[in-house]
């Protein structure tokens, strides 16, 4: 069964660094979306996108954050200045359709670490 | 406001038991997820129900959806021990009537299942 993959599964960095996230989505899916889930907390969405476009963003996906869509089949999310509380697990997942009638598939996750 | 608030926040089980989890939320929604995340795993879809469906099966899961309560259960039969996990309800953030949202799904802090063997 296809799955989306996410790289690399853990990635230590310094406060104040860039760090990649990179996902590759499930091929024939047209929605890609971030969510992240701090330790012992529930998992909050960042940021949904469609046809190479932001469709919606929350507050957390702040001016630091970027995510692009490179090539037919890379999805990455850019944090440019990490920050202590950062560190968290983030979910790349995608969608065949509009997620009010297509189910999420979440990647395993790659978890940052900021120190 | 929270959306998506599952109870019990733990559930303790013996194998071959029923497991029934509910979820609570505030605002309305176009639809209703449920999601299974074993420890240090991505969260692994299992069912969806549309806001003008009542209930859904699939295999050992069966979930209702009270729109009148704002709230559903998700109920495993003949639980086995590979079902530990936590299990989350997720609800789309579309908000009151007319609202529209591009892909927020709001979880809730889920319930931790053990099965034990």
């Amino acid at each position: 069964e296809p799955e989306v993959t996410q790289t690399p599964s853990h990635q230590v960095t310094q406060m104040g660094q860039e760090v990649i996230l990179r996902c590759v989505p499930i091929s024939n899916h047209l929605y890609f979306y971030w969510y992240r889930q701090i330790l012992g907390q529930k998992v909050e969405f960042l940021v949904s996108f469609y046809n190479n476009e932001i469709s919606e963003k929350s507050e957390i996906f702040d001016d630091q954050f970027s995510v692009e869509r490179p090539d037919g089949s890379n999805f990455t999310l850019k944090i440019r200045s990490t920050k202590l509380e950062d560190s968290a697990m983030y979910f790349c997942a995608s969608s065949e359709g509009h997620f009010y009638n297509s189910p999420l598939h979440f990647g395993n996750g790659t978890r940052l670490t900021v120190t | 406001s929270q959306q998506g608030e599952e109870d019990p926040q733990a559930l303790s089980i013996q194998e071959g038991e029923n497991a029934t989890m509910n979820c609570s939320y505030k605002t309305s929604i176009n639809n209703l997820q449920w999601y299974r995340q074993n420890s240090g795993r991505g969260l692994v879809h299992l069912i969806l129900i549309r806001s003008n469906e009542r209930e859904k099966h699939s295999g050992r899961l069966r979930v209702t959806l009270d729109t009148s309560k704002k709230s559903s259960s998700l109920l495993i039969t003949a639980s086995r021990a590979a079902d530990t996990a936590s299990y989350f309800c997720a609800t789309d953030g579309s908000g009151n009537a007319g609202g529209t949202s591009y892909g927020k799904l709001t979880f809730g802090q889920g319930t931790i299942l053990t099965v034990h063997p």
